[in-house]
């Protein structure tokens, strides 16, 4: 079965410091990887993703995630955290077994960044 | 990337009573999904949409308590049936990007049940 674990229920950083979002994966083959972010009383926004290629992936709003195979993780990082980055950081694997594309969400990080 | 947009945005209903839930997308896609999730936790999926066949369901969850109607490629809708408190949550839909594996969510509908 997939499934990924954010082991960090909140991470506090300083408005200007580096941020990084853990997130480890387990998975049957390779891994469809994605990073949403959910601000208050709104849907999931889509930050990015890893299918395939470098390992290094960019995404929206200034962040990026490093696939990590011989650790089986997937950090979401932003080397200057905002105080408009707080907000509630879901890491997520797609069912690469059902051919409708379930995700499997982490527990999710809320993230404090403090001015 | 869809825009999706759900109806209503929240809703405070009675005990006993059902609420049906509306999801509009701007553009056909073939899988929807349905999640419910409390507020500040993780998504639990409900259930699964394909336009034309019946929706499935996740362990956990019933048709007769989450009956789901996928009428065509750019609408669903979810109604939560004899409501109790403890089907106050947040209900978000989402659609399936075929091309570029992600997902797309919809603004939410939070629920209250006195």
């Amino acid at each position: 079965a997939q499934s990924v674990a954010q082991p960090e229920d909140q991470v506090n950083v300083a408005e200007g410091n580096p941020l990084t979002v853990k997130c480890t994966y387990s998975v049957s083959g390779n891994p469809y990887l994605f990073w949403y972010v959910q601000y208050p009383n709104r849907g999931l926004q889509f930050l990015l993703k890893y299918i395939t290629g470098d390992n290094l992936v960019k995404g929206s709003y200034g962040f990026e995630a490093e696939f990590n195979k011989s650790q089986t993780s997937f950090h979401l990082k932003k080397p200057s955290a905002l105080v408009s980055d707080s907000a509630l950081y879901f890491c997520a694997v797609r069912d690469l077994t059902d051919s409708w594309g379930k995700f499997q969400f982490g527990a999710g990080t809320q993230v404090v960044v403090t001015p | 990337s869809a825009v999706i947009s759900q109806k209503p945005s929240r809703d405070i209903c009675q005990r006993g009573t059902s609420l049906t839930i509306q999801c509009q997308v701007d553009s056909q896609v073939t899988m929807m999904f349905w999640y419910r999730q409390q507020p500040g936790q993780s998504l639990t999926l409900i259930a699964t949409a394909n336009q034309g066949s019946e929706a499935t369901y996740e362990s956990g969850f019933v048709i007769d308590k989450f009956p789901i109607s996928r009428p065509n490629l750019t609408f669903s809708t979810l109604t939560v049936s004899n409501m109790s408190p403890e089907d106050s949550s947040i209900y978000l839909c989402s659609v399936a990007a075929r091309s570029s594996y992600e997902q797309y969510f919809g603004p939410g509908t939070r629920l209250t049940v006195t």
